[in-house]
């Protein structure tokens, strides 16, 4: 069964330094698919960044990049020169390419960037 | 740009009453999911549809859930007799297959 964990309930970090959050999981499935997601304080889902498990380079989407590690199965999202508007909740995700369709969160990390 | 759109944005009922949940996927999508977060709490999933049938469903989706494509743009998800723990924001999502896209949910009270 595949399983994603995000160990930081809350990150802070200080406007324009880099932060990294936490991302590892777990599957069987040797395709699979992982996302990150911003969720501010409006609710809606803002998809980030993408890595697929057979990329061969790490994913980097402006000020986001993703910290593939697939021998520790850590997908670890870094943002840099954070920014206020970076406050937010952040969702990790994977989906497995075989097995199923679905994307499967984890618990979220809640991240508050202060001037 | 084109977007997942939801509605209603907020809908509140009795206990015991039934809902329907609209979404319109974006147009060329094929793979449609509703998703629930209770608040404060993981987006969790609850049914994934696929040619026009569910592909997959969580412990969650029980027989009180169903979803529908009723015609070629609306997707909905019906809550036959809601319970006090059905309360939550109610995410559609559609993908041609890479990213899923949200629409911005339907927050669901129930009293």
């Amino acid at each position: 069964a595949q399983k994603i964990t995000q160990t930081q309930p809350g990150m802070f970090v200080q406007e324009k330094e880099a932060v990294t959050l936490d991302c590892t999981y777990d599957t069987s499935d040797p395709s699979y698919g992982l996302f990150w997601y911003k969720q501010p304080s409006s609710g809606e889902m803002i998809f980030l960044i993408y890595q697929g498990s057979y990329d061969q380079q790490n994913a980097t989407e402006g000020r986001y990049s993703l910290n593939f590690q697939k021998a520790r199965k850590s997908a670890n999202l870094v943002i840099s020169a954070s920014q206020l508007g970076d406050s937010a909740m952040y969702f990790c995700a994977m989906r497995e390419v075989y097995n199923t369709d679905k994307l499967i969160f984890g618990t979220g990390t809640r991240l508050q960037v202060f001037p | 740009e084109p977007e997942v759109t939801q509605t209603p944005s907020h809908q509140v009922t009795q206990m015991g009453q039934e809902v329907i949940l609209r979404c319109v996927p974006i147009s060329n999508h094929l793979y449609f999911y509703w998703y629930r977060q209770i608040l404060g709490q993981k987006v969790e999933f609850l049914v994934s549809f696929y040619n026009n049938e569910i592909s997959e469903k969580s412990e969650i989706f029980d027989d009180q859930f169903s979803v529908e494509r009723p015609d070629g743009s609306n997707f909905t998800l019906k809550i036959r007799s809601t319970k006090l723990e059905d309360s939550a924001m109610y995410f559609c999502a559609s993908t041609s297959g890479g990213e899923l896209f949200f629409g911005e949910g339907s927050r669901l009270t129930v009293l």
